[in-house]
């Protein structure tokens, strides 16, 4: 069984503050990808970054980071500076090879960044 | 532009009146899937396709039908709705499972 819990409901900062984001997740798999998915209020899912098991490289791209940590089965999103535009539902999702690659979602956390 | 599309966007309807909703992608795409969205509990795949005629369950596949004829297509069929199925319809398709994944705009459903 494969499993991505996204603790956090809701978090609410203000412009300019920095955000993290926690995704811990369950597999039995050595092969396994992990997403993560912004919703904005408008509703589209949009991609933000894909990483499989074996790549344990944090990432950095603009604002966003991801820090994949295999020790501790999590991998964390942190939005640097948050902007009014970055207030959307943020979801971390698994795919798993034992589980033909069926995508399971976490729960999702809502970000609302106040001017 | 590649995309996936989905019809109708919102649908109200009533309950066990049968209803399609169509998914259709341009990009040539092998693995096509269906979630629902519902409140506190994230995306939960439906069905999913690795290729034409070829469809496997979720984990919620209940009261939901899929087929898979042509690649680019992939109906989801409910047969019988019942209020429960009331909720948000993402379609998706990608390269494969492990490949990000290109959602339609999404489809709400109401069933009354």
């Amino acid at each position: 069984a494969q499993k991505v819990t996204q603790a956090q409901t809701e978090i609410s900062v203000v412009e300019k503050e920095d955000v993290t984001l926690d995704c811990v997740y369950e597999t039995r798999d050595t092969t396994y990808y992990l997403f993560w998915y912004k919703q904005p209020p408008s509703g589209e899912l949009v991609f933000l970054i894909r990483r499989n098991s074996f790549d344990e490289q944090n990432e950095i791209s603009g604002r966003y980071s991801w820090n994949f940590q295999k020790s501790t089965s999590s991998f964390n999103f942190t939005i640097t500076a948050s902007q009014v535009v970055d207030s959307a539902v943020y979801f971390c999702a698994l795919s798993a090879r034992s589980n033909d690659y069926k995508l399971s979602f976490g729960a999702g956390t809502t970000v609302t960044v106040r001017a | 532009e590649a995309q996936v599309t989905q019809n109708p966007r919102y649908l109200i309807t009533v309950t066990g009146k049968k209803l399609t909703v169509t998914c259709s992608q341009n990009m040539n795409h092998e693995y096509m899937s269906w979630y629902r969205q519902d409140p506190g509990l994230g995306l939960r795949q439906i069905y999913y396709s690795m290729n034409v005629e070829v469809t496997d369950k979720g984990d919620v596949p209940e009261g939901y039908k899929v087929s898979r004829k042509e690649k680019r297509n992939f109906p989801l069929i409910l047969e019988s709705p019942s209020p429960n199925q009331t909720s948000l319809y993402f379609c998706a398709s990608s390269w494969g499972g492990h490949n990000e994944q290109f959602f339609g705009p999404g489809t709400r459903l109401t069933v009354l």
